[in-house]
């Protein structure tokens, strides 16, 4: 079974410009959660979505975040414009949204650096 | 307001010795526990769970320990081997909290480093 797909793995940007990132689940998995993990800290929930719908996005910021999931599969989380608090690692995570708990597979997500 | 806390950001065990990694936690709607690896440059692998139902799970090496009157979980590495040498992250869950659903609440993570 093949794992969850991030790409790209590393980027490298200038604040205020813009980046995108792209995440594919493991196939069938109707949950997608995107995480950012600063230096030294745990991951931190982004927004999740179940299917193509957003369940919970209380700690995106909004004015810069955005996300979308399409056709409730591949899914891309964009910042715009960035600034350099967003360098982070951003791990994109899915589950089978079945029968609770839900255990979540990570991919390896994308480092950022806004410089 | 951290509801999830590994207070020791490090921790360094001779090869075969035992690793004990510890978290607490504040909220007690939490009822489903976890314990995530992470290897530099690779995302959170599962390593083992705990339903709060239960006060012991055991999966070869490793062990899970729930006390759920003081809001402490621990993870028992046995014999502790210089390829567990990672950062190892306590996490949360609670059926529905908020907004979500069975969402996951991290810790900051440990660093363990077995020598050989």
């Amino acid at each position: 079974e093949a794992g969850v797909a991030q790409s790209p793995r590393y980027k490298i940007i200038e604040k205020r410009q813009s980046v995108a990132f792209w995440c594919n689940p493991i196939s069938g998995h109707a949950t997608l959660y995107w995480y950012q993990q600063i230096l030294g800290q745990g991951p931190k929930l982004l927004i999740q979505f179940q299917n193509n719908g957003v369940v919970d996005d209380s700690q995106l910021p909004k004015d810069r975040f955005s996300a979308e999931r399409l056709k409730g599969v591949d899914s891309t989380l964009k910042i715009q414009p960035a600034k350099l608090e967003d360098s982070a690692v951003y791990l994109c995570a899915s589950s089978s949204g079945g029968v609770y708990p839900y255990e979540q597979y990570f991919g390896p997500g994308t480092r950022l650096t806004v410089t | 307001d951290q509801q999830v806390k590994q207070n020791s950001p490090s921790l360094s065990v001779q090869e075969g010795r035992i690793s004990i990694l510890n978290c607490d936690y504040t909220n007690s709607m939490f009822d489903y526990f976890l314990w995530y690896k992470k290897y530099p440059a690779e995302g959170p692998t599962f390593l083992i769970s705990i339903s709060s139902i239960k006060d012991k799970n055991e999966d070869g090496r490793f062990t899970v320990f729930l006390n759920k009157s003081a809001k402490h979980l621990s993870l028992h590495i046995v014999p502790s081997q210089p390829g567990d040498s990672a950062v190892y992250f306590c996490a949360a869950s609670a059926r529905y909290y908020g907004g979500s659903q069975g969402n996951l609440i991290f810790g900051k993570g440990t660093k363990l480093s077995v020598k050989p």
